[in-house]
């Protein structure tokens, strides 16, 4: 079945710096991703959609300009958290739906912990 | 809103035990429903799904059964496997692609 990467697939960084995470689709491509959040023991919740070639959609809440996602290519998604704090430290998953969106393949995710 | 509620975990049982784990949901309309599982230091993936009333999805020796009446989608499985430990999510698809997930419920299957 169709691939999706992540990288790194843990982090660690200090309070104030920025941090970029890449998501790939290994074997298909994909002009829309979308960027999960999960806190310990909690569920994942959607913090924007990837749009190759335009701007993400942000969830209510959701800084855009804390957390910049660029759709760089048809399968190259990032997400940067820039001037992390300890309270963005999380564990962020990216998806990317197949062709007829009816199938979404989820990377490994990656675990960002801010010192 | 729409949401999702899964049962609490962890949840720890012998090999070949039966398993349930319960879903209920809130959402306008009729919308499919999945079951994702995650397993360690891995992707989320696909479990099974079913896309209208009293469908049931399957896969895996999981089944799933979209109950309208009582808006539930409980997974079962009569006799898991030490390698059926994972993570289990509940998901409500929504327009765009969105998915809508429940907590997760971690399984533990002891030999």
């Amino acid at each position: 079945g169709a691939v999706v990467s992540q990288h790194p697939s843990w982090v660690i960084c200090k309070s104030g710096t920025s941090v970029k995470i890449e998501c790939r689709s290994l074997d298909f491509q994909a002009t829309t991703m979308f960027w999960y959040r999960q806190f310990p023991k909690q569920s994942l919740m959607l913090m924007a959609t990837s749009n190759e070639g335009s701007k993400a959609t942000y969830e209510q809440g959701v800084e855009k300009d804390k957390f910049l996602i660029n759709h760089a290519s048809l399968t190259l998604s990032t997400l940067t958290v820039t001037s992390a704090h300890p309270e963005d430290s999380s564990f962020y998953i990216c998806s990317a739906p197949d062709r007829a969106w009816e199938t979404q393949y989820f990377g490994p995710g990656t675990r960002l912990l801010v010192l | 809103g729409d949401s999702v509620t899964q049962m609490e975990g962890p949840v720890t049982l012998s090999e070949e035990a039966f398993l349930t784990i319960n879903c209920t949901y809130t959402a306008t309309g009729y919308p499919s429903l999945f079951w994702y599982v995650q397993y360690p230091g891995e992707g989320l993936q696909l479990l099974l799904k079913a896309t209208k009333a009293d469908d049931k999805g399957s896969n895996k020796g999981f089944e799933a059964t979209y109950r309208k009446e009582t808006t539930s989608f409980h997974l079962e499985k009569g006799s898991v496997q030490v390698s059926d430990s994972a993570v289990y999510f509940c998901a409500l698809p929504r327009l765009g692609g969105k998915l809508i997930f429940g907590q997760g419920t971690e399984l533990s299957v002891k030999p």
